[in-house]
Order: C-alpha cells, then sequence, then structure tokens
C-alpha cells in the first residue's frame, strides 16, 4: 500500500521568511496530493492540493510542487506570518482508492 | 468548500458506557465518509470508509464490533464507541466526500470529538 514520509518533523522561521515541508509517497499511481493545516484542537483544513497532470501550484503565499519521477511533493509556505503557525500534514491518494494515507505531520512555529 | 460538523465536540464518559458521536455533511451530499483516529502529537490514522447504505470498510486492527458505524443517509454518519475504557481516549475526526460531485477527491473534515474516558 501507499506509504507517506514527511520532513521536518519541525520547523522554527523567523516571520516573514519562507518555510518548507517535504513529503515522498511509494506508490506510482497515486494521483491527488492535498495539504492541510490543523490547529491546536481542530479539525484538519485543507489549504492547497496538486493533481498529478501538474507540476505546481500556487495560491498566494503558499504553493506545491510535485514532482512525479523522484515521487516527492512539496509545500512553499512565503512571507510568514505568526498565523501560519500550524501542523502541516501531507497526504497522497491513488486512484478510486478513496483513502488518502497522511504523512507525520510538520510543526511549524513562526517566531516574531 | 463544503461545511461538515461533528457532535459533541467534547465527551467524558465513565469506563464501561457507549458514546455516540455523529457526523454531518452540511451543505453537500456526501457519499463517502471516513472516520479517523489521532492521538495527541500523531498523524490522522484512517478507522473506517463508510458509503450511504452499505456496511463500513474497516482497516487492519480496528475492532468493528467495538467502533460502530453508520451511515444511513447521504448526509450523516455516527460512530458509536461501545464499552468505552481509558484507551480509547482520542481525537475522533470524520471527513466527507462526493467522489461524484465537483469536488472529486476533497475530502472535508469534520472539526473534531475528543472523548475522554475515565
Amino acid at each position: 500500500g501507499e506509504n507517506v514520509e514527511q520532513h521536518p518533523s519541525t520547523l522554527s522561521v523567523q516571520e516573514g521568511d519562507s518555510a518548507v515541508i517535504k513529503c515522498t509517497y511509494s506508490d506510482s499511481a497515486s494521483n491527488y496530493f492535498p495539504w492541510y493545516k490543523q490547529e491546536l484542537g481542530k479539525g484538519p483544513q485543507l489549504i492547497i492540493d496538486i493533481r498529478s497532470n501538474v507540476g505546481e501550484k500556487k495560491d498566494q503565499r503558499i504553493a506545491v510542487t510535485l514532482n512525479k519521477t523522484a515521487k516527492h511533493f512539496s509545500l512553499h509556505i512565503t512571507e510568514t506570518q505568526p498565523e501560519d503557525s500550524a501542523v502541516y500534514f501531507c497526504a497522497a491518494m491513488g486512484p478510486g482508492a478513496q483513502k488518502l494515507v497522511f504523512g507525520q505531520g510538520t510543526r511549524l512555529t513562526i517566531n516574531p | 468548500g463544503a461545511v461538515v460538523s461533528q457532535h459533541p465536540s467534547r465527551v467524558i464518559c465513565k469506563s464501561g458506557t457507549s458514546v455516540k458521536i455523529e457526523c454531518r455533511s452540511l451543505d453537500f451530499q456526501a457519499t463517502t465518509m471516513f472516520w479517523y483516529r489521532q492521538f495527541p502529537k500523531q498523524s490522522l490514522m484512517l478507522m473506517a470508509t463508510s458509503n450511504e447504505g452499505s456496511k463500513a470498510t474497516y482497516e487492519q486492527g480496528v475492532e468493528k464490533d467495538k467502533f460502530l458505524i453508520n451511515h444511513a443517509s447521504l448526509t450523516l454518519s455516527t460512530l458509536t464507541v461501545t464499552s468505552a475504557h481509558p484507551e480509547d481516549s482520542s481525537f475522533y475526526i470524520c471527513s466527507a466526500s462526493n467522489l461524484a460531485g465537483v469536488f472529486y477527491n476533497e475530502q472535508f473534515f469534520g472539526p473534531g470529538t475528543r472523548l475522554t474516558v475515565l
């Protein structure tokens, strides 16, 4: 089955700097890769996703890149703000699989 | 995106009792709902997948007789933790999707339910 590895487990950056979180997946058939932000005591919220037919997607300060050959995808947050502090999860889903397989999570702390 | 609610948000119960958690999709028809469990500082672990009108499919290691799932309508799924014990204390999160709709692939997550078993 699919296996998703996420790094780093914790990340601390200065406000205004960029943050990058990386994930690798094992199943080359996976074709949907969402990123979720989870604040303390709350459910995950989708912040951006990418499908296997594109290599990059951007939404304001957030971007995701996908390298299908290497089977890895990354989340990029630019001009970080204190409210970006949270736990971020990557996930992968195969065609027709319905199930999301999550990475281990990254605790991002933005230092003012 | 679509909105998913959970009730209750927090529940404390005595060991041996049963607890029911509701998951509702408020503005779309959820053909499939998922139940996850999350321990502190850990990732989400899928417990089961339920399709409306059919029996849930449980992940390996999840006891179906202990975690009863019902998906009786396109907007409601329930998870009942039977004979709860302290080790069942966790954060339970549901998500909903509609594979046939415009939100293909996307799962919309509820706010979670914190279960504490004394």
